[in-house]
């Protein structure tokens, strides 16, 4: 089936305005994430959610971050009066949600942020 | 938190085989994975070892866990120009992946 899709794939903004960021996770996974690779580094883990379960959002650098799910589907990464060092790839995963086995992370393309 | 480290850069000859190393310091890590980014493109899942394992071969992939030194490798056997990519290692415990910082493989002819 399809994979995890994410839209935007490229966003440039200036300094002070508001993103918004969207994940397509697989059909049927119910948990999901949000990670964001800097220039030449590793993944950094943002925010988890898993079924109506409260979220895992203790990766979040800041209180301009926030994101929401809407029940097993769509999810929206906000990112409110955007600075320079929010510009990044930010990555969105999904994973069929089984905690108890390895629970494999498939990742979307990402979307690239730039902030002037 | 976890750390995971990997090597930053390998260069290999076309043909020879790869070793990229990685060492991670969560003892309770149940899954390590290996993924591939290839420039602009996201993440591809390549293999991933259980914690009670200590190797994993599939096709041209060697996966070797020790886990008593927490270190993992992977091994491509016969390396190809299409390996070129950076590879991460991640550590899985409860539902969190941590990554290395990835390493850049450079296959030249």
């Amino acid at each position: 089936g399809a994979g995890v899709s994410q839209s935007p794939s490229n966003k440039v903004t200036e300094k002070g305005k508001d993103v918004e960021l969207r994940c397509d996770p697989i059909s049927g996974h119910t948990a999901l994430y949000w990670y964001r690779q800097r220039l030449g580094q590793g993944l950094e883990f943002l925010i988890y959610f898993q079924g109506n379960s409260a979220p895992d959002k203790s990766g979040l650098p800041s209180d301009r971050f926030s994101a929401e799910r809407t029940g097993e589907s769509v999810s929206t990464l906000t990112i409110q009066r955007t600075q320079q060092e929010d510009s990044a790839v930010y990555l969105c995963a999904s994973s069929p949600g089984r905690q108890r086995v390895g629970d494999t992370q498939y990742f979307g393309p990402g979307t690239r942020l730039t902030v002037l | 938190g976890e750390d995971v480290e990997q090597s930053l850069f390998l260069s290999v000859r076309e043909g020879d085989s790869s070793v990229i190393n990685c060492t991670y310091t969560d003892s309770s890590s149940t899954y390590l994975y290996w993924y591939k980014q290839e420039p602009g493109a996201g993440l591809q899942l390549l293999t991933y070892i259980f914690s009670n394992m200590d190797m994993k071969q599939d096709q041209r992939l060697t996966v070797l866990l020790n886990k008593k030194d927490k270190h993992l490798s992977l091994r491509i056997a016969d390396t190809q120009t299409g390996d070129s990519a950076i590879y991460f290692c991640a550590d899985f415990n409860d539902y969190k992946l941590s990554f290395g910082a990835g390493t850049t493989v450079t296959v030249r002819a």
